[in-house]
């Protein structure tokens, strides 16, 4: 059981490359998410997704673009990047049947460096 | 605006020692406070959760101390052993009808424990 799988998990691209982060999942959750992790400022939300063909901006989601055309997959784009999107990307699921419970499975992050 | 707020930023506490992480919360809306451990190089796992019905939860040497009124929480980690030294942080989220799973985390506190 593979349970949240990211590609690639290192990554160096040129300010004003684009590049696609996959996240894939095989739990049947309903619910995906985007975080970035930077020194000092914990885990932050990106987009998130409550079901196949539904996503939804978080906290930070400038510069970012999000689709979730299957269940098990939820992919992150950067369009142009920038260096201040330098950071460790994470992708999470978690089955929101429970009305308060809600454990997220983390991946093992992305770490991307723009130049 | 930072919801949640965590301190310290780091921790250095001696084998045996009682490392105590705190955390403050702003959203009165809040109604699930999970804490996650971070290994380097791992993405976050669940290690214990509270919901505001209680004051205190205890899984093994894990405790949570949960005061409603102040709007904060701690983790309390007995008998702490060097396996123990990670990054933990601490998160909110809103249950209910409005559930979506969305984890609002703290800044993290990175913990070293000296054998």
């Amino acid at each position: 059981n593979a349970g949240v799988t990211q590609t690639p998990k290192f990554r160096v691209l040129k300010t004003g490359q684009s590049m696609t982060l996959l996240c894939a999942q095989d739990m049947n959750h309903e619910y995906m998410y985007w975080y970035r992790q930077d020194p000092g400022m914990g885990l932050r939300l990106i987009h998130y997704s409550v079901g196949e063909g539904t996503t939804a901006k978080g906290e930070v989601p400038d510069g970012y673009n999000v689709s979730r055309l299957k269940k098990q997959n939820f992919l992150l784009g950067l369009e142009s990047a920038a260096p201040s999107q330098t950071s460790v990307y994470f992708c999470a699921s978690s089955y929101s049947r429970v009305v308060w419970s809600t454990e997220a499975f983390f991946g093992q992050g992305t770490r991307l460096t723009v130049v | 605006q930072q919801q949640v707020k965590q301190s310290p930023q780091s921790l250095i506490v001696q084998k045996g020692g009682i490392p105590i992480i705190n955390c403050a919360y702003e959203n009165t809306a809040f109604d699930y406070f999970p804490w996650y451990q971070q290994f380097p190089g791992k993405g976050p796992a669940l290690l214990i959760a509270i919901r505001p019905d209680v004051s205190e939860k205890k899984e093994g040497r894990f405790t949570i101390s949960f005061n409603k009124s102040a709007k904060q929480f701690s983790l309390h980690i007995m008998d702490s052993q060097p396996g123990d030294s990670a990054t933990y942080f601490c998160a909110a989220s809103r249950g209910g009808s409005s559930n979506t799973g969305k984890l609002i985390f703290g800044q993290g506190t990175t913990l070293q424990v000296k054998p």
